[in-house]
């Protein structure tokens, strides 16, 4: 049963260009959201959390939106860059962490020159 | 930088051999994860640890098992490996306490079971 839905699979974008992941929960006892960023070869590392108790948090380009009564939360990348390729997941918990994460099928961001 | 290392990056084995990949932190980090990367499918937990000799079952753990004997080195065991277990496995830790949450992985383990 997977917890966390992750969309899209895949996404292409322009230099410039905002991509968007979407991601959607059920169980409303998470209350950690993260993102993970894993470049090929590498394992993935912590972008940017939120925590339920505020709609949207930004670090540099990046943004979470989240929508607690719909049970969605999203990446934004502003003025996307080449070096943003990666793939990217999104995940929750209801520990308030790192315990027991579980996370979204992940998306494959291809940001072209 | 926390270091969160694995120590096969590339593994080839048979059937129904013994695998062990082992992965060694050197934060001093409470809990330490094994996670399974598979294409399409994410990251899915096998087993976690929160404490010397103690583990916790994740989300996949049939098909393996786990060893914590000291608080840097957790070890993810495949006792008769199977080629439905040819995956990217990936170590994590993170410390007890965390107010990021955040989880430090390793760069992987690729085994391959033939």
């Amino acid at each position: 049963q997977q917890q966390v839905k992750q969309s899209p699979q895949s996404l292409i974008v322009q230099k410039g260009g905002i991509p968007i992941i979407n991601c959607a929960y059920e169980n409303t006892a998470f209350d950690y959201f993260p993102w993970y960023q894993q470049f090929p070869g590498k394992g993935p590392a912590l972008l940017i959390a939120i925590r339920p108790d505020v709609s949207e948090k930004k670090e540099g380009r990046f943004t979470i939106s989240f929508n607690k009564s719909a049970k969605q939360f999203s990446l934004h990348i502003m003025d996307s860059q080449p070096g943003d390729s990666a793939t990217y997941f999104c995940a929750a918990s209801s520990s308030g962490g790192s315990e027991k994460l579980v996370f979204g099928k992940g998306t494959k961001l291809t940001v072209n020159p | 930088d926390v270091k969160v290392t694995q120590s096969s990056r590339y593994l080839v084995k048979r059937t129904g051999e013994k695998v062990f990949l082992e992965c060694v932190q050197d934060m001093d980090h409470e809990n330490m994860f094994w996670y399974r990367q598979d294409p399409g499918l994410g990251l899915r937990l096998i087993y976690f640890s929160y404490d010397v000799k103690m583990k916790e079952k994740g989300d996949i753990p049939e098909g393996y098992s786990v060893s914590r004997e000291k608080k840097e080195r957790f070890s993810l065991i495949l006792e008769s490996a199977s080629t439905n277990q040819t995956s990217m496995y990936l170590c994590a830790s993170s410390p007890w306490t965390s107010a990021s949450g955040e989880l430090f992985f390793g760069e992987g383990s690729r085994l391959t079971v033939l």
